[in-house]
């Protein structure tokens, strides 16, 4: 019962140094989503992608690509970190048209 | 632009005292109201999804409901294990992104 998988857990990074997040799901879902959440902003959408193949800007994608690898895969990757990129970055994935998200248990990222 | 707003961003109950979350929403056609709760330093967890006005669901200690302009999540009795964010967001538009509000941290004291 693995849901949506996100590694690493927790990264610290310096200013200008790249990573990738990885997220990988088994419950055979379409749709995939990278979030991160902020203290008081809440959850904001990144990247999304509808399925496999396709992926769209959401409401704060700068600064970040995404790669959706396969149906089970999509990672986010910052090029270039900056320390307004610190947050929590979440994983999701849902089933096309509205049902609930499964979210994964999050990535925690410092940028000093 | 779809907005999702939630009040109180803070509630503080003893417990067994019943209360309510709210959550309006302003959002061109909605197609389905869902309820989160997060546990600190885990992900959102699933709760309700609610597809009309009218319409409630009840698990456990919690019943959200649902009209025309705002749903609720009522906690009825609650526990200190039921302290915790609680998030709702709203399906609208033809893909399946969902806009969240900011979320409200319920704490319960024994």
């Amino acid at each position: 019962n693995a849901g949506v998988t996100q590694t690493p857990k927790f990264q610290v990074l310096k200013t200008g140094q790249s990573m990738t997040l990885q997220c990988a799901q088994d419950m055979n879902h379409n749709s995939m989503y990278w979030y991160r959440q902020d203290p008081g902003m809440g959850l904001r959408l990144i990247y999304y992608s509808a399925s496999e193949g396709t992926t769209d800007k959401g409401e704060v994608p700068n600064g970040y690509n995404v790669s959706r690898l396969n149906k089970r895969e999509f990672s986010l990757r910052l090029e270039s970190a900056a320390p307004s990129q610190t947050s929590v970055y979440f994983c999701a994935s849902s089933e096309t048209g509205g049902y609930g998200y499964t979210f994964g248990s999050g990535t925690r990222l410092t940028v000093v | 632009e779809d907005q999702v707003t939630q009040s109180p961003e803070a509630l503080r109950l003893q417990e067994g005292e019943s209360s309510s979350l709210n959550c309006s929403y302003t959002v061109s056609g909605l197609r389905g109201l869902f309820w989160y709760r997060q546990d600190p330093g885990k992900g959102p967890e699933f709760l309700f999804t609610l597809y009309s006005a009218g319409e409630e669901k009840e698990k456990e200690r919690l019943k959200a409901t649902l009209t025309k302009k705002e749903s609720f999540l009522h906690i009825t009795a609650p526990k200190p294990e039921d302290s915790a964010t609680y998030l709702c967001a709203a399906h609208t538009g033809a893909n399946s992104k969902l806009t969240f509000g900011k979320g409200i941290t319920l704490s319960v004291r024994p």
